[in-house]
């Protein structure tokens, strides 16, 4: 099992740019989270799933988005960068309450 | 929103000394988890504590649950170069239905245990 794989590791977008961070998981877990986190604040939930078709917005879901079309992927879309999105960004996948994060994507927006 | 609260921040020790991380919050949590991150990945779980007054341990890393269910204690003894990284507690909020909402994280204490 490859567990949760996130693509890309590291991006840098200019303000106003639009991209999708990638999640995957062999697990079939049917929870799954984003998260970001900044340095010295913890990691914080944008938006969670409890299933297929099924999304919610967790702590700080403002200028994100996401889909969960199959059990496996669950997407984080931003659609226009901005600086104050510059962080770390884990997904992670649940047999709740225990969570299985992925390696990360590390993120800076110019 | 219920708050978790981590202390010290930072902690550089040396090799074999102990140490205890603490994990406080005004809140009850039905339960109570600790990670470990390292630089570059995703945070590992290493134990979750659900009674309170609850003990677990983990070789050298002891963790322990308030009476109360409001703060959760990690000790280590005889620290070793391996147990640097960053140490999270979390838990479920108190509306969650055991955590399939996703889980409040504290900031995290930075350990570093110098050779």
């Amino acid at each position: 099992n490859a567990g949760v794989t996130q693509t890309p590791k590291f991006r840098i977008l200019k303000i106003g740019q639009s991209m999708t961070l990638q999640c995957a998981q062999d697990m079939n877990h049917n929870y799954m989270y984003w998260y970001r986190q900044d340095p010295g604040m913890g990691l914080k939930l944008i938006y969670y799933s409890v299933g297929a078709g099924i999304t919610d917005k967790g702590e700080v879901p403002n200028g994100y988005n996401v889909s969960r079309s199959t059990t496996e992927d669950f997407p984080l879309r931003l659609e226009l960068a901005a600086p104050s999105q510059t962080s770390v960004y884990f997904c992670a996948s649940s047999t709740a309450p225990q969570q299985f994060f992925g390696p990360g994507t590390r993120l800076t927006v110019l | 929103t219920q708050l978790l609260e981590q202390s010290p921040q930072f902690l550089s020790i040396q090799e074999g000394e102990n140490l205890t991380v603490y994990c406080n919050s005004s809140s009850v949590f039905s339960s109570l988890q600790w990670y470990r991150q390292e630089p570059g990945e995703g945070p590992v779980l290493l134990v979750t504590v659900v009674t309170g007054g609850e003990v677990k341990k983990l070789k050298r890393l002891t963790f322990q649950f308030g009476d109360a269910r409001k703060d959760s204690s990690l000790h280590i003894t005889a620290a070793q170069p391996g147990d640097t990284g960053l140490y999270l507690c979390a838990g479920p909020p108190r509306y969650s239905g055991g955590g399939a909402d996703g889980l409040t994280f504290g900031k995290g204490t930075h350990l570093i245990i110098q050779p």
